[in-house]
């Protein structure tokens, strides 16, 4: 009964390579988001979709794009990584709507790019 | 945009004794203030959360008091415990948006 759940957790891969995480939650939210934690444990938003619509596009290196098929899922793919992608990715979902409310996060996806 | 400070980025305390950790934000239309607790490996977890139109709110021996005029927010944490160790993260969303800015984490070691 995960309810926010992100594939893979760890995911170790040369430089100039594609890959893709995938996200997601079963709680019935309407947002989602991905965020980058450097090794400085920075949070930093990259990403946010609600109901399956692109609201939130921080400033990312085009190489990354996320993919919303429907508002349970939210994946994100890199392309051409580099040693600076290296982190921590955490998707998290949130009911959305004006009122603010609590985000829940995933485990998260250490990437780590050699 | 929203921005947020935090401080301090690391705090070492006796067991049993009290913890504060204190937030700036920029945007006085920011309404919502939630904290995050991250074990080391694992995934942020909020632990309490306010709301603009309140001042203080407590659970148990956590308490977050925000102060609007001077734009700072508080987290308090009494009679600290070994597993209350961890990095705190404080966190402001900005008005009319979905976008919540956090701060720059402090790394709390409470010591037996």
């Amino acid at each position: 009964d995960t309810a926010v759940s992100q594939t893979p957790k760890y995911l170790v891969t040369q430089m100039g390579n594609d890959k893709s995480i995938k996200c997601e939650q079963n709680l019935g939210h309407d947002t989602m988001y991905w965020y980058k934690q450097d090794s400085k444990k920075f949070l930093k938003i990259m990403f946010s979709y609600n109901n399956k619509e692109l609201i939130i596009n921080e400033t990312v290196p085009n190489r990354f794009s996320p993919k919303s098929p429907d508002k349970a899922h939210l994946n994100l793919h890199i392309n051409s990584l580099e040693l600076g992608d290296s982190a921590v990715y955490f998707c998290a979902s949130s009911q959305g709507g004006k009122r603010a409310d609590t985000q829940y996060f995933g485990p998260g996806t250490r990437l780590t790019v050699l | 945009g929203e921005n947020v400070e935090q401080h301090p980025s690391t705090l070492s305390v006796q067991e049993g004794d009290s913890a504060v950790i204190k937030c700036t934000y920029s945007d006085s239309a920011s309404n919502y203030f939630p904290w995050y607790k991250q074990e080391l490996g694992k995934r942020p977890q909020l632990i309490i959360d306010i709301r603009s139109n309140v001042g203080e709110k407590k659970d148990q021996r956590i308490a977050v008091t925000l102060n609007k005029t001077a734009k700072h927010f508080s987290l308090h944490i009494t009679e600290t415990q070994p597993e209350d160790s961890a990095v705190y993260f404080c966190a402001a969303r900005e008005a009319g948006t979905y976008k919540y800015i956090f701060g720059t984490g402090t790394r709390l070691k409470v010591l037996a």
